[in-house]
């Protein structure tokens, strides 16, 4: 069945240090990723998004690399802040047009040590 | 700009009641999507309503059903409470037509007992 799964439930990293969060998807129809990031007690915020014809893309302190070949996908944070500690979940969406639903993976728990 | 926003923040409810939750999508979006989440989990897409018409649905029983209104504003409902049902219900706004993010509002926290 289609499922997105992360690599580690947990991830503990120093502040100042780069984290890299990983995903797995296993639909190979999906043309479009997203990352959002969770914060107790708030609802998913977006991070960034990619779309299939491309395989980097940067924003602000977080790059999101996309391997089609392997069916996976990862979010590197520069320079961890503790304000960036939080549950951090990838979703791919199925269909075309915005038709279609989103499917995340189980998430990501990135701490961040002062 | 206000984002998506929901009400209320949290419920109570007793099994075999009934429920409604609303939301009010980000300006500009006129999809609304709900999702079900619990906890320790992501997000489980529930159904996606666009032009008040429900245009996706997720494998969720039929006692979940929800509305769209003119305004792009979206009710949703759940009938005969299961203690299984107790979890953050969130809704997601977009823009129809172009894949595009979907922006969530924070969440209502359904408790059934």
């Amino acid at each position: 069945g289609e499922s997105v799964g992360l690599h580690l439930p947990t991830l503990s990293v120093q502040e100042g240090d780069n984290s890299i969060i990983n995903c797995a998807y296993s639909n190979s129809a999906s043309d479009y990723f997203i990352w959002y990031k969770q914060e107790s007690g708030k609802g998913p915020q977006f991070i960034i998004d990619i779309r299939s014809n491309m395989d980097k893309r940067q924003g602000q302190r977080v790059t999101v690399l996309l391997n089609k070949t392997v069916k996976h996908l990862s979010l590197q944070i520069a320079a961890t802040q503790p304000g960036d500690s939080a549950v951090y979940f990838c979703a791919d969406l199925h269909g075309s047009g915005n038709t279609g639903k989103l499917i995340f993976g189980q998430g990501t728990t990135l701490q961040v040590k002062p | 700009d206000a984002g998506v926003t929901q009400s209320p923040t949290h419920l109570i409810k007793t099994r075999g009641q009934q429920v409604t939750l609303r939301c009010s999508p980000k300006s500009g979006h006129d999809t609304v999507s709900w999702y079900q989440q619990a906890l320790g989990q992501g997000p489980q897409f529930i159904f996606q309503y666009y032009e008040e018409e429900e245009r996706q649905r997720g494998n969720f029983p039929d006692r979940f059903s929800g509305h769209q209104f003119p305004n792009y504003s979206s009710e949703l409902n759940v009938n005969a409470l299961l203690l299984g049902d107790s979890a953050l219900y969130l809704c997601a706004s977009s823009l129809g037509g172009v894949n595009s993010p979907l922006h969530f509002g924070n969440g209502t926290r359904l408790t059934v007992t």
